[in-house]
């Protein structure tokens, strides 16, 4: 099965600043990534799928890249209603596993 | 407005058995390729399982197969998960999801509507 990694479990940034998140996967996905937000007792929403394709409604601020095992998320300009917690999964072969997760927090 | 909704959940002890299903509406269930995805209180996302519009393709997570069966009803536009053999660690909400198929890339690519969630937990 495929392994998903994160990195960092969470950090705090200020607004307005610009935050990376890193998903490794176990081994080669292609671009079979896609990224999740989920505030505190919500369910998750998609914010990238195919690892740089931009879901419809999501603010232009987020944006991903990679390809093979290595990806990022980045929020350009950190917002207030940005503090949550973001995972990728990867759908290239069941079972699609997701990250562990990293949580955003706004100083 | 795409809605899913869970139902089913509860409080039920070790070896026991529960049915979820989730009611969707506003989007033609038949054409979709749907999901269950589970998170324990205050932890992350696990997928579950899935099955094609037509049922032909179904895949579970290694820590539930032989235990939890996925099914759908097209006509009643339902999505189930019988749990058997429940375990304390198979405590979580228990969400269900579409899946969003992409042109030239396939039926089943990301998570785009879920549920609200049903929690189920496993306690003596």
């Amino acid at each position: 099965d495929i392994q998903m990694t994160q990195s960092p479990s969470s950090l705090s940034a200020s607004v307005g600043d610009r935050v990376t998140i890193t998903c490794r996967s176990s081994q080669s996905i292609s671009d079979d990534l896609n990224w999740y937000q989920q505030r505190p007792g919500k369910a998750p929403k998609v914010l990238i799928y195919a690892a740089s394709s931009l879901q419809s409604g999501v603010p232009s601020r987020f944006s991903g890249s990679g390809s093979g095992t290595d990806f990022t998320l980045t929020i350009s300009s950190l917002q207030p209603e940005d503090s949550a917690t973001y995972f990728c999964q990867q759908n290239h072969i069941t079972p699609f596993a997701f990250g562990p997760g990293t949580k955003v927090h706004i100083k | 407005e795409v809605q899913l909704v869970e139902s089913g959940g509860g409080l039920v002890q070790p070896g026991g058995s529960l049915r979820l299903s989730c009611v969707v509406s506003e989007f033609t269930f038949r054409n979709y390729w749907m999901h269950w995805v589970r998170q324990a209180p205050g932890q992350g996302l696990v997928w579950v399982s899935r099955i094609s519009n037509d049922e032909t393709s179904i895949a579970y997570a290694d820590s539930v197969k032989g235990r939890f069966t996925i099914s759908r009803d097209n006509a009643k536009n339902t999505l189930y998960l019988q749990l058997n053999g429940l375990r304390v660690e198979d405590t979580a909400v228990y969400y269900c999801v579409r899946g969003r198929p992409l042109a030239n890339r396939g039926s089943d690519c990301y998570l785009d509507y879920w549920g609200q969630g049903t929690l189920v937990t496993v306690s003596s």
